[in-house]
């Protein structure tokens, strides 16, 4: 069982936007602004989308943006693209002994 | 252009120890905050992370892993070193390493994986 817990599965059509949530605890999420998002395209390594909780790496669109709250963060993607379909994943900095946590990883599907 | 590649064994026994090699390029861990690090995916479950290694030699470990890894580095050969001792079924995953650009920073930059099984 993953420290962060993420919804299994969401969609959306094409140009919606969908959000997909993590949720962790005071001692990770919650405690740091220490949470990144990555996507992964099957058999491919995972890519940086957000880190710092809203931060955009360099090339990854606009389109994809991170927020928190408590102990839960969020990734919404907007105008969705069929190629936005893949599983995404939230990590946290969990402080100097555990340090780092992923979720469980969430199954995006553009219909 | 920051690159890395994982090698080692890709079937290993169960008790024995898998050691793991990141080779990377584009970057130097002599840099003041650079990491290499190194995270696992079983098949069709998802990703763990195992352990990083600081420029300045800092270690960090996954607590539930702990007692099995030791990560090390070797700046004049570009390379990251990973063992995991007394490998089991449960370990069979693809291992990737990837790179941090500071402290704290999450990985950026991963290698293309790969996969280790662990079958008798």
């Amino acid at each position: 069982q993953s420290a962060l817990t993420q919804p299994r599965s969401v969609s959306g059509s094409p140009g919606q936007s969908v959000t997909i949530s993590c949720t962790g605890t005071s001692s990770d999420v919650g405690g740091y602004n220490y949470v990144s998002w990555y996507q992964q395209h099957p058999g491919k390594a995972p890519k940086l989308m957000i880190y710092d909780v809203s931060k955009r790496p360099s090339g990854v669109p606009d389109r994809f943006s991170g927020s928190k709250s408590g102990n839960t963060a969020s990734l919404t993607i907007s105008g969705l693209q069929a190629e936005d379909e893949a599983d995404y994943y939230c990590c946290s900095y969990a402080g100097s002994y555990t340090f780092a946590v992923f979720g469980g990883g969430t199954k995006l599907t553009v219909l | 252009q920051i690159t890395l590649k994982e090698s080692g064994p890709t079937l290993v026994k169960p008790t024995q120890t898998l050691t793991l090699t990141c080779t990377f390029s584009g970057f130097s861990l002599s840099t003041s905050g650079v990491g290499v690090g190194w995270i696992r995916q079983p098949p069709g479950k998802a990703l763990e992370w195992l352990a990083l290694i600081y420029w300045d030699d800092d270690k960090r470990y996954s607590p539930s892993l702990k007692s099995r890894l030791t990560i090390t580095k070797d700046t004049s050969k570009n390379q990251v070193v990973l063992t995991m001792t007394n490998m089991d079924p449960v370990d069979t995953a693809t291992y990737y390493c990837a790179h941090s650009l500071q402290w704290l920073s999450p990985p950026d930059y991963w290698g293309q994986g790969t996969l280790v099984t662990v079958s008798s």
